[in-house]
């Protein structure tokens, strides 16, 4: 059973250039995860989808990132413009059911270096 | 606001001994706890998950321990080896979310095992 996929791993840009991510999440997963993860830090929650719901966009930057999962399946996280301080790993995670206590499955990430 | 706490300064050991990690956690009782690895450039993984009402709960060499009224919970790897070296995230979920997978991480400790 293929993982969550991320794309792309890897991605240098200068700032004031718009960047978007793109995540598959495991089959059947319905709800959706970005978490953003810097350096020596743990991952900290951006934005969660149930289904196509982001039921929790409390913590995402909403004048610079956005985020969509329009039929409920893989979903793109955009930041326009890009700012030095957003180099960071975004991880989507997926995870089984909705309203649960469950493990979550992460993607490898997507790495930004904002020059 | 929630507050967890894990030791920032790596944790160095000598094969075949046992790794012991801490993750404590400050202002509410968390109804389960949850520990991954993640490798250096990969996503977490997920490892254990132990309810409030579990004092303790083992996986091959793992063993956590959950103890709400230090608001503490201990990871151990027996019999260590250097393939076990990894950084460890401690994840409880979100003050008022029990039930909806929403998670907040530890930064992690950074387990090294040497040969």
């Amino acid at each position: 059973e293929a993982g969550v996929v991320q794309s792309p791993r890897y991605k240098i840009i200068e700032k004031k250039q718009p960047v978007a991510f793109w995540c598959n999440p495991i089959s059947g997963h319905n709800t959706l995860y970005w978490y953003l993860q810097n350096l020596g830090q743990g991952p900290e929650l951006l934005i969660r989808y149930e289904n196509e719901e982001a039921v929790d966009d409390s913590q995402l930057p909403k004048d610079r990132f956005s985020a969509e999962r329009l039929k409920g399946v893989d979903s793109t996280l955009k930041i326009q413009p890009a700012e030095l301080g957003d180099s960071a790993v975004y991880l989507c995670a997926s995870s089984f059911g909705t309203g649960r206590a469950g493990e979550l499955f992460f993607g490898e990430g997507s790495r930004l270096t904002v020059l | 606001s929630q507050k967890i706490e894990q030791n920032s300064e790596a944790l160095n050991i000598q094969e075949g001994k046992t790794a012991t990690l801490t993750c404590n956690y400050t202002n509410y009782s968390p109804a389960y706890l949850q520990w991954y690895r993640q490798d250096p450039g990969r996503g977490p993984v997920f490892l254990l998950l132990i309810r409030e009402n579990e004092k303790e709960k083992r996986k091959e060499r793992l063993k956590v321990t959950f103890d709400t009224t230090l608001k503490q919970s201990l990871f151990h790897i027996t019999a260590s080896q250097p393939a076990d070296s990894a950084t460890y995230l401690c994840a409880l979920p979100s003050a008022g979310s029990s039930n909806t997978g929403k998670l907040i991480f530890g930064q992690g400790t950074t387990l090294q095992v040497k040969p």
